[in-house]
């Protein structure tokens, strides 16, 4: 199986929002609703911050939020801040009965 | 709130078996709503689901590594492992466990462990 396709980079200043997409195929984002997405500073494990396409774990602000169409799934931060900055990976749980992730992108806040 | 420790040589050398154990604290590992599995994460690069099992003893595992992996639980020692056969320097990694309610997600994680492959 393939990873899953993320830009590699993308960036915004303290306030934006910023999207970032995840794209797969039918065999996985497509064909789930089990889509996650792990937010990871350099040196320690990811933390999770979006389940199920669209849910957020206790503690996660609701700056945070995801959604799917089709193959693909977005994860969208809102009112961007400067703690927001580091790595953000995609998952998805596939046909295969095991999980995919995506390639990863680095976030940079301005 | 579960906490998960991995333990292991932090050398292994090219060809042999990369072993590693998860102890969990905080929660049992016999939970129903629980799975229990590995991810690692070369140097500078992306995460690798690598699987996962649950307490009865199901498995599940990337297509990529099936070949090479075994994850097990011991529910008498609240541990889980992992082992890795026939490593190279591919396999150099950090290693973490993880704990998900449902297997497509992690909800917990281990701090993660280097493993190293050299001869």
């Amino acid at each position: 199986q393939s990873a899953l396709t993320q830009p590699a980079s993308v960036s915004g200043s303290p306030g934006q929002s910023i999207t970032i997409s995840c794209t797969g195929t039918s065999s996985d984002v497509g064909g789930y609703n089990y889509v996650s997405w792990y937010q990871q500073h350099p040196g320690i494990a990811p933390k999770l911050m979006i389940y199920e396409v669209s849910n957020r774990p206790s503690g996660v602000p609701d700056r945070f939020s995801g959604s799917k169409s089709g193959n693909a799934a977005s994860l969208t931060i809102s009112g961007l801040q400067a703690e927001d900055e580091a790595d953000y990976y995609c998952s998805s749980y596939t046909s295969s009965s095991s999980v995919v992730f995506g390639g990863g992108t680095k976030l940079t806040v301005l | 709130q579960l906490q998960l420790q991995e333990s292991g040589p932090g050398l292994v050398k090219p060809s042999e078996t990369l072993s590693l154990t998860c102890t969990v604290s905080g929660g049992s590992i016999s939970s129903s709503d629980s799975y229990w599995g590995w991810i690692r994460q070369p140097p500078g690069k992306g995460l690798e689901w690598i699987g996962t099992s649950y307490y009865t003893g199901s498995t599940y595992y990337s297509p990529s590594l099936k070949s090479r992996v075994t994850i097990s639980v011991d529910t008498s020692k609240n541990q889980f492992s992992l082992k890795l056969s026939s490593v190279t320097a591919a396999d150099t990694a950090v290693y973490y466990c993880a704990n998900g309610r449902i297997r497509s997600r992690v909800d917990y994680w281990g701090q993660g462990t280097l493993v190293t492959v050299s001869s």
